[in-house]
């Protein structure tokens, strides 16, 4: 079935560091991927996402390429600041079968 | 435009009780889902709505119900709270049910059940 992982967390970083969140997958068909990010005390709210093979999301200084051939989406930022302190999920959803499936989560700390 | 409401933010039970979650959108989704989220699990699909009166389960149905009367509202029933239904609770909406579509989430029910 479909599955995503990501690296497990916590991740510390400093600040103006440069960030790579992992996340690879398994799907049957050609799924859409997703970050999403829950700042604390919130509900989850979409970063970016790419649909098809390729593809590169970005928002907010964030990036991540939909790379088919090593079923990654790994997620990436050049210079990370205290305000992306949060928790970030990576997601697919396959064709056919529209319902998330979700990693497990990755809580990123940025100390100043 | 409010986006998805959840009431309330948080609440206390006691095994056995009963109660509604509510979940209300104002952007005319079809879609609506309630997970759970469980420290080092990610998301977990409870049931799930694609339009007003159809509704089906997710990956761990068992315990809850929900009914879809209006496009906007999508509450979800604990009938006899066990402790194991100890969780944060989210409601979230999208425009349709497609791959690809964005799904909007509420603040969350924090839910802690004695």
């Amino acid at each position: 079935g479909n599955s995503v992982t990501q690296m497990e967390g916590p991740v510390t970083l400093s600040e103006e560091a440069f960030l790579t969140i992992n996340c690879t997958y398994t799907a049957t068909g050609y799924p859409s991927l997703f970050w999403y990010v829950q700042y604390p005390g919130e509900g989850l709210q979409l970063l970016l996402k790419a649909t098809k093979a390729d593809d590169k999301g970005s928002n907010k200084g964030f990036e991540a390429t939909y790379r088919k051939e090593t079923t990654s989406f790994h997620l990436e930022k050049g210079s990370v600041q205290v305000s992306d302190s949060a928790v970030y999920f990576c997601a697919l959803s396959d064709h056919g079968n529209y319902q998330l499936i979700w990693g497990a989560g990755t809580k990123l700390i940025i100390k100043p | 435009n409010a986006g998805v409401t959840q009431t309330p933010k948080f609440q206390v039970l006691k095994t056995g009780q009963s109660m509604t979650l509510q979940c209300a959108q104002d952007m005319n989704h079809e879609y609506m889902s309630w997970y759970r989220q469980d420290p080092g699990m990610g998301l977990r699909l409870i049931h799930y709505s694609v339009g007003a009166g159809i509704t089906d389960q997710g990956e761990v149905p068992n315990g809850y119900n929900v009914s879809r009367s209006t496009t906007e509202d999508f509450p979800l029933r604990l009938l006899s709270a066990a402790p194991s239904q100890t969780s944060v609770y989210f409601c979230a909406s999208s425009y349709a049910a497609g791959t690809g579509e964005t799904q909007y989430f509420g603040p969350g029910t924090r839910l802690l059940v004695l």
